[in-house]
Parts: C-alpha cells; sequence; structure tokens
C-alpha cells in the first residue's frame, strides 16, 4: 500500500539558510499534518491543512510557513534556520469523514541537521 | 491543554511475557486516541486508533483500551517477541484532529 512520502530525507544546512521540506500524503487523503520531534522529545504538532486550507496550527515558529498545494501534497518552508530546528520533521496525513476522524498515518521524516 | 503521560518510561521483559503500557491524559474532551510505534531514528507506525465513542481496539497481539471519563488508556501486547522492542508512543487526537502526544515507553524484551 501507498505510504506518506517525505523529501529530502535528510538535510544539511548551515544557520541563518532557508530550507524546504515536502509531504506527498497518501493517495485520496485530503489531509496533512506537520510535526516536529526534537531528539529524546515526542512530537509536535506544528501546522495542519484540510482540502488545501489551513486547518489548525500549532507551536510553528514565524519563521516556518506551509502550504498545501492543489495535487495535495504540502511543503514546509523554513526561513532564517536555528541551531534549535535540527529535529526529525514529520508529515502525516489521514482521510477525514464525516462526523468522524481516521487514523493519522506518518512519513518517514526528514531529519535536519542545522550547523 | 492537554497533557499526555505515559508510564513507565522504559520496561524490560523477558520473552514471551504479557506486558500492559498505561497512558493518561488530563483532558477527557477527546475525539480520538491513537498508539503508535517508532524504531530509533525512524518513523512512527500506527499500531491502533480508538474512537472516542469506542472502548478498545484490537489487532494481533495488540490489544487497546480507552476509559475517556478517568483519562486513561491501556496497549496490552500478548507473547511479547524481541521485534517488539521499540518506543511506544500515546497520541490523543481534539477536535482539530491535531495528535498531542505523550513522551513514550521504551520496551525492550530479551530473548
Amino acid at each position: 500500500a501507498a505510504g506518506v512520502i517525505q523529501s529530502p530525507r535528510h538535510l544539511i544546512k548551515e544557520k541563518r539558510e532557508t530550507a524546504t521540506l515536502k509531504c506527498y500524503p497518501i493517495p485520496r487523503h485530503d489531509t496533512v499534518y506537520w510535526y516536529q520531534q526534537g531528539p529524546g522529545q515526542d512530537p509536535q504538532f506544528l501546522i495542519s491543512f484540510y482540502e488545501k486550507m489551513q486547518s489548525d496550527k500549532g507551536s510553528i515558529p514565524d519563521r516556518f510557513s506551509a502550504q498545501q498545494f492543489s495535487d495535495y501534497h504540502s511543503e514546509l518552508n523554513m526561513s532564517s534556520l536555528e541551531l534549535g530546528d535540527s529535529a526529525l520533521y514529520f508529515c502525516a496525513s489521514s482521510a477525514r469523514t464525516s462526523g468522524a476522524t481516521d487514523t493519522q498515518y506518518f512519513g518517514p521524516g526528514t531529519r535536519l541537521t542545522v550547523l | 491543554k492537554q497533557e499526555v503521560t505515559q508510564i513507565p518510561a522504559a520496561l524490560s521483559v523477558p520473552e514471551g511475557e504479557n506486558l500492559v503500557l498505561n497512558c493518561s491524559f488530563t483532558d477527557s474532551a477527546i475525539y480520538n486516541l491513537q498508539w503508535f510505534r517508532q524504531d530509533p531514528g525512524k518513523g512512527l507506525t500506527s499500531l491502533l486508533l480508538i474512537q472516542s465513542s469506542q472502548r478498545e481496539q484490537t489487532s494481533g497481539r495488540l490489544n487497546a483500551s480507552l476509559d475517556k471519563s478517568s483519562g486513561r488508556s491501556t496497549l496490552y501486547i500478548a507473547a511479547s517477541q524481541p521485534g517488539d522492542s521499540a518506543t511506544y508512543l500515546c497520541a490523543v487526537g481534539r477536535g482539530s484532529y491535531q495528535l498531542t502526544f505523550g513522551k513514550g515507553t521504551k520496551l525492550s524484551v530479551i530473548p
């Protein structure tokens, strides 16, 4: 079965640089979520999109922005990178159904290292 | 603000034992609860999803229960195997569908 695809899998950047992470949800899934997992930490919700509109916003820094495109893929743009942004970034997708919430399926993550 | 706690933080058991992982949450107004498995440096694999209206879900050797009123969930693993060694994360979903995670229980199954 198709899974959530994230690219790149690994990314190394310098401080103050910009990074773009991409997420391709499971086919026919209409909702995308972004999470950040720091070393030894639990995943923290950043932002989500439903049918290409921002659905909810968590602890996403103002330096970060995201969007969902017409083909439902999503991109997380990170600017002015800081050392503390080094983390594993997960994308998840789900198929929202009326009156119910469905399983979130996670991608393998993008490991971002900021030097 | 929802807080999710998992006890114990780490657990080591001999192969073949049955075990229970615990998860508690502070706000009972949840929409669902999801259990995940995470191997070191890897992604999250969804194990079980329990809707707020459900009491339990089963998948193979795994059984998850939910007591929304008391803010508790348990994950029961039967006949544990070394391949079950991983970190198990409990996550609670609320109205906006975002998940709030616990810090996980690191399970080691000794052959």
